[in-house]
């Protein structure tokens, strides 16, 4: 089963604005990743979290976890048209953290309107 | 630096036939992973390489068969391909299954018909 779920599933915004996405585990993990995926590309990993972080930052993006609710959240700040992509967790229940312990969510398709 | 190289970009195969995917990195890395990318589906681990002269099976390894020819290189190979198999194929490394961060490649394209 999936162990990573991406909410909403697609998100369309103004430039400037800020985009919230949210994603739900249900196991324990021991990290959660970020990835952004632009259209006809590769993943490209944005961000990794650990299970005993609350948040991190990097440049324009946020990170929360919440392991007592099993989700996390990524904030984009003062969004750009180049941030238009499909952006995945991938959470990790292993403490190996091989990227076969890690379940990638099925993606939250973000587009930024000019 | 490449980084994740897979090849080749597009191919179309029709049912029965069978055909490898190659995958190679440049950054010395121990740990290597094939994955497949379905509509409204995340992705999908097919099999993956621990470290050189180790293979073990993913979440959907039938249909496949994986070689780890040196520490450079990862081969997927569909024997008899099926429809089913029509997806987006991904290559990936990870310098060792500690957390660090894991490499993409671009992707394969892969129709059955």
């Amino acid at each position: 089963s999936q162990q990573g779920e991406e909410d909403p599933q697609a998100l369309s915004i103004q430039e400037g604005e800020n985009a919230t996405m949210n994603c739900s585990y249900k196991t324990s993990i021991n990290n959660l990743q970020w990835y952004r995926q632009n259209s006809g590309r590769g993943l490209v990993h944005l961000i990794l979290i650990r299970s005993n972080e609350r948040e991190k930052h990097s440049g324009r993006l946020r990170v929360t976890l919440d392991t007592s609710k099993k989700s996390s959240s990524l904030l984009i700040t003062a969004s750009r048209a180049a941030d238009t992509a499909s952006y995945f967790c991938a959470s990790g229940p292993y403490s190996g953290g091989g990227a076969d312990g890690l379940t990638f969510g099925k993606g939250t398709h973000l587009i930024i309107q000019p | 630096n490449a980084g994740v190289t897979q090849t080749p970009k597009f191919q179309v195969l029709k049912t029965g036939q069978s055909m490898t995917l190659q995958c190679a990195q440049d950054m010395n890395h121990n740990s290597m992973y094939w994955y497949r990318q379905d509509p409204g589906m995340g992705l999908r681990l097919i099999y993956y390489s621990a470290s050189e002269g180790t293979t073990d099976k993913g979440e959907v390894p039938n249909g496949y068969n994986v070689s780890r020819l040196n520490k450079r290189e990862f081969s997927l190979r569909l024997e008899s391909a099926a429809p089913s198999q029509t997806s987006v194929y991904f290559c990936a490394s990870q310098k060792d299954r500690t957390g660090n961060t894991i490499y993409f490649g671009e992707g394969s394209w892969l129709t059955v018909v």
